[in-house]
């Protein structure tokens, strides 16, 4: 299994603040052939399924706001909220694709 | 509009057997590059892939659990059944059904989730 881990676990910011959340995998998912990260980011709030935020590490879901950017490649990845607005708390997973699926044990993200 | 909705026994003994249905809508399992996945999260914890099954009835298997579950699915209902053997408290856990496509690739759209529990 690819394992992906966050950092950190949880964080606080102030609202209009910047929240970085950190991905790193196991091994690469990386696909050489189409040059594409198999790797995507999902939101969830209490009571709710996951949504999907982010696919091949960058490309924005329909729907979701600009603020929320994905970037990184091979191992190391990254989902960056640019100004944090109350209804963005939650928790936030990333997600590799590459070779079955599997998720990272996730990020809680509050208002400070 | 795709949507997917989960439905099964909210109680399960030790032991026994759980079985889960995942019925959609606004999709077909026949469309080449369409999957259908099982999810579970138990309470507080992170999400968990269980099993997929593509169009073309290619099934996979989490290498966990690959012994205890059974992806089928029924183009014609549009369902997807997944049985999962020897069912343990630990099992317990909120199992959502999820839609993949090829373009994406990851899990764009999720059923609401249904909460099984297991105990005596």
């Amino acid at each position: 299994d690819i394992v992906m881990t966050q950092s950190p676990d949880s964080l606080a910011v102030s609202l209009g603040e910047r929240a970085t959340i950190n991905c790193k995998s196991s091994q690469s998912v990386l696909y050489s052939s189409n040059n594409k990260n198999y790797l995507g980011w999902y939101q969830q709030k209490p009571g709710q399924p996951p949504k999907l935020l982010i696919y091949w590490a960058s490309t924005r879901e329909s729907g979701v706001p600009d603020r929320f950017s994905g970037s990184g490649s091979g191992t190391d990845f990254t989902l960056t909220i640019s100004s944090l607005q109350a209804e963005d708390v939650a928790v936030y997973y990333c997600h590799q694709y590459y070779r079955t699926w599997t998720f990272g044990q996730g990020t809680k993200v509050e208002v400070k | 509009q795709i949507t997917l909705k989960e439905s099964g026994p909210t109680l399960v003994k030790p032991t026994q057997t759980l079985t889960l249905t995942c019925t959609f809508s606004g999709f077909s399992l026949s469309t080449s590059g369409v999957g259908v996945a099982w999810i579970r999260q138990p309470p507080g914890k992170a999400l968990e892939w269980l099993a997929l099954i593509y169009w073309d009835d290619d099934k996979r298997y989490s290498p966990s659990l690959k012994s205890r579950l059974t992806i089928t699915k029924d183009t014609s209902k549009n369902q997807v059944v997944l049985t999962m053997t020897n069912m343990d408290p630990v099992d317990t856990a909120t199992y959502y059904c999820a839609h993949r496509y090829t373009l994406a690739g990851a899990f764009d759209y999720w059923g609401q989730g249904t909460l099984v529990t297991v105990s005596s």
